[in-house]
């Protein structure tokens, strides 16, 4: 089946680093994405990686192996308004996107 | 980037009666796009993919005819919660495809249905 992991919930400090993990496993691989949902709104694309190695865009970093089907997303100075949940995301052969839970990261002073 | 607007954002319903979601694609004409629905500190979950002028795509378990969903032009997709019930109380998301990268990143701003 296809299963994509990632922890439930993180804890962090304003001006700190957070590394959030995503673990896949899909029928193919057609690149992975992580968004960004605050509660009570529609998440937010962040980022896309469909080869390996690091994409950097800001505060956000995004990297990917494929060979150990591994991913994180790595928020730097961390500021209170990054409280959000991150939602991981793999699109499989099929161009259909297969979501992981979540992680809620809460952002403390 | 694109932007893919959702109408309403919020609305409250009685027991039974129907009601229409719009999903419009602004600045790009979008030939697929994604119905998802989402319960309280859930995943999304995929109901349903939109194909432009052809029937929706389903997924095991939602009911179609329930659940109508419409994609007659290339900027405008619609989901119709029929006889809606207290359950179908939820978060409902649309996304479009961008054309440009055929990946799906482009979501609407969600719609809160309450049915009471």
């Amino acid at each position: 089946g296809q299963n994509i992991d990632q922890p439930t919930e993180m804890t962090a400090t304003e001006g700190a680093i957070v590394q959030i993990n995503c673990t896949y496993q899909t029928s193919g691989f057609n690149g992975l994405f992580w968004y960004q949902q605050h509660a009570g709104e529609a998440p937010t694309f962040l980022s896309y990686n469909v080869l390996d190695g690091l994409e950097e865009k800001g505060r956000f970093s995004s990297f990917l192996s494929r060979s150990k089907g591994y991913s994180y997303l790595l928020l730097k100075e961390l500021q209170m308004k990054d409280s959000a949940s991150y939602l991981c995301a793999v699109m499989d052969s099929n161009y259909q996107l297969i979501w992981g839970a979540g992680t809620k990261l809460i952002i403390k002073p | 980037g694109a932007v893919v607007s959702q109408h309403p954002s919020r609305v409250i319903c009685k027991s039974g009666t129907s009601v229409k979601i719009e999903c419009r694609s602004l600045d790009f004409q979008a030939t697929t796009m994604f119905w998802y629905r989402q319960f309280p500190k859930q995943s999304l979950m995929l109901m349903a993919t939109s194909n432009e002028g052809s029937k929706a795509t389903y997924e095991q378990g939602v009911e179609k005819d329930k659940f109508l969903i419409n994609h007659a032009s290339l900027t405008l997709s619609t989901l119709t919660v029929t006889s809606a019930h207290p359950e179908d109380s939820s978060f409902y998301i649309c996304s479009a495809r961008d054309p440009g990268t055929d990946t799906e990143a482009f979501f609407g701003q969600g719609t809160r249905l309450t049915v009471v």
